[in-house]
């Protein structure tokens, strides 16, 4: 059974806090992805890689860094936390640019 | 920012009713096309990949058709259940790896 997993389900901090979020896919998929999903926004993408070491910005990277040091994890940094960071984060995994998505169960982050 | 966008926003509809709603997406450079069903408390999850113009998929009471000359693709759910409520959301592979999603389309079915 394909499984991706992230790090926390719910997770609290305080303004100017870095926060790591991490994701992990069992699936051996080169795609990784990065997403906020906001009321009424829909699903965003923020970073999504292609390969190990690589990395590209989504529609809305300001504020976000990721980073994949191995092809199954990849984790997104928010350097300095801010209240409008708050927020649904999603990770998923493809097997290539054109495959299905496969979800983990989000991290619902709130920065105070 | 590739545009595409569900419509309606939102729907209710009685159980037992058929329904269907639209994902429109760039007519240039089609690679492929994702429905997902997205359950309250759950992670999105894939209903179909449809990739070729007239395609037409099927599971169980939900069926999903493709125009990508047109740049539109319908999600079709006959006999609608509780159990259907949910998100639905469309994506687009618009190539160089990035996948662009639609705000999606709230269905509520009211027993």
């Amino acid at each position: 059974d394909v499984k991706v997993t992230q790090s926390s389900r719910y997770l609290v901090k305080r303004t100017g806090e870095k926060v790591f979020l991490e994701c992990v896919q069992d699936m051996d998929h080169e795609n990784m992805f990065w997403y906020r999903q906001d009321p009424g926004l829909g699903l965003r993408l923020i970073y999504f890689s292609y390969d190990v070491k690589m990395k590209e910005k989504g529609d809305i990277p300001e504020g976000y860094s990721v980073s994949r040091e191995k092809k199954e994890r990849f984790s997104l940094i928010l350097e300095s936390a801010s209240t409008n960071q708050t927020s649904m984060y999603l990770c998923a995994s493809s097997v290539d640019s054109f495959g299905e998505q496969y979800f983990g169960p989000g991290t619902r982050l709130t920065v105070t | 920012i590739l545009n595409v966008e569900q419509s309606p926003q939102s729907l209710h509809v009685q159980e037992g009713d058929s329904t269907n709603f639209t994902c429109s997406f760039p007519s240039s450079n089609f690679y492929a096309l994702h429905w997902y069903r997205w359950e309250t408390a759950k992670s999105p999850e894939a209903l179909f990949v449809m990739t070729l113009n007239g395609d037409e998929k099927k599971k169980g009471r939900i069926s999903a058709t493709l125009n990508t000359k047109e740049g539109y693709s319908y999600l079709y759910i006959k006999g609608s259940q509780p159990e259907d409520s949910a998100t639905y959301l469309c994506a687009f592979p618009g190539g160089y790896q990035k996948v662009t999603f639609g705000t999606g389309t709230k269905l509520q079915v009211i027993p």
